[in-house]
């Protein structure tokens, strides 16, 4: 079945530093991707999203590109905020199992230091 | 509101009893999709809805679980006899389709269920 696996948290950084966050995936068709983003007290935010290989998804400074030869979309940023602390899920969907339900991966959570 | 509502947003309640969630999704989108957040589980589908139908149960943990659409609108997600592994968030979802991959979901805020 599909999966998604992302890299073990939590996760501090100093502001301004730059940001990496591993994601990688199993799927059995061909799955668009997604990021995430739950900031504190908050719900569930769509980041960023790329639908084919090689497609870059952005926003808020934020990158993921979609890597289909390793399988990958890992999240960057060259220079987090203190308001990026948030809860950040990498997810998948694939129509390829009859409907569009999404798979996440656990979650890693980023605090930033001013 | 233009986004999901979801109600009540706090459930406390002792074990054994029945509770219900809502979900309002957002006006016009035709799939709507239950997940429940658990600090050992992390987020797992539950139940899709296409319309009022439901072609994927496959995540409902088991029978006591069950929900329903109607109007091709407001959802009630039911758990009947609750058990303490039944805490957990429960968050519904909307999209304009559920056939088409590339269509974000827009999330509720969630039902944080604890069960006492």
């Amino acid at each position: 079945g599909d999966s998604v696996t992302q890299m073990e948290g939590p996760v501090t950084l100093s502001e301004e530093a730059f940001l990496t966050i591993n994601c990688t995936y199993t799927a059995t068709g061909y799955p668009s991707l997604f990021w995430y983003v739950q900031y504190p007290g908050e719900g569930l935010q769509l980041l960023l999203k790329a639908t084919k290989a090689d497609d870059k998804g952005s926003n808020k400074g934020f990158e993921a590109t979609y890597r289909k030869e390793t399988t990958s979309f890992h999240l960057e940023k060259g220079s987090v905020q203190v308001s990026d602390s948030a809860v950040y899920f990498c997810a998948l969907s694939d129509v390829a199992g009859a409907n569009s339900k999404l798979t996440f991966g656990k979650g890693i959570t980023l605090s930033v230091r001013p | 509101g233009a986004g999901v509502s979801q109600s009540p947003s706090n459930k406390v309640t002792e074990k054994g009893k029945d509770v219900e969630l809502r979900c309002d999704p957002i006006s016009g989108h035709t799939a709507l999709y239950w997940y429940r957040q658990s600090l050992g589980q992390g987020l797992e589908f539950l139940i899709y809805f296409q319309g009022n139908s439901a072609p994927d149960k496959s995540g409902l943990p088991s029978d006591r679980f069950s929900a329903e659409r109607t109007g091709g609108s407001v959802s009630t997600l039911t758990i009947q006899r609750t058990q303490q592994e039944d805490s957990a968030v429960y968050l519904c979802a909307s999209s304009l389709t559920g056939t088409v991959s590339n269509q974000p979901q827009h999330f509720g805020d969630g039902t944080r269920l604890s069960i006492l």
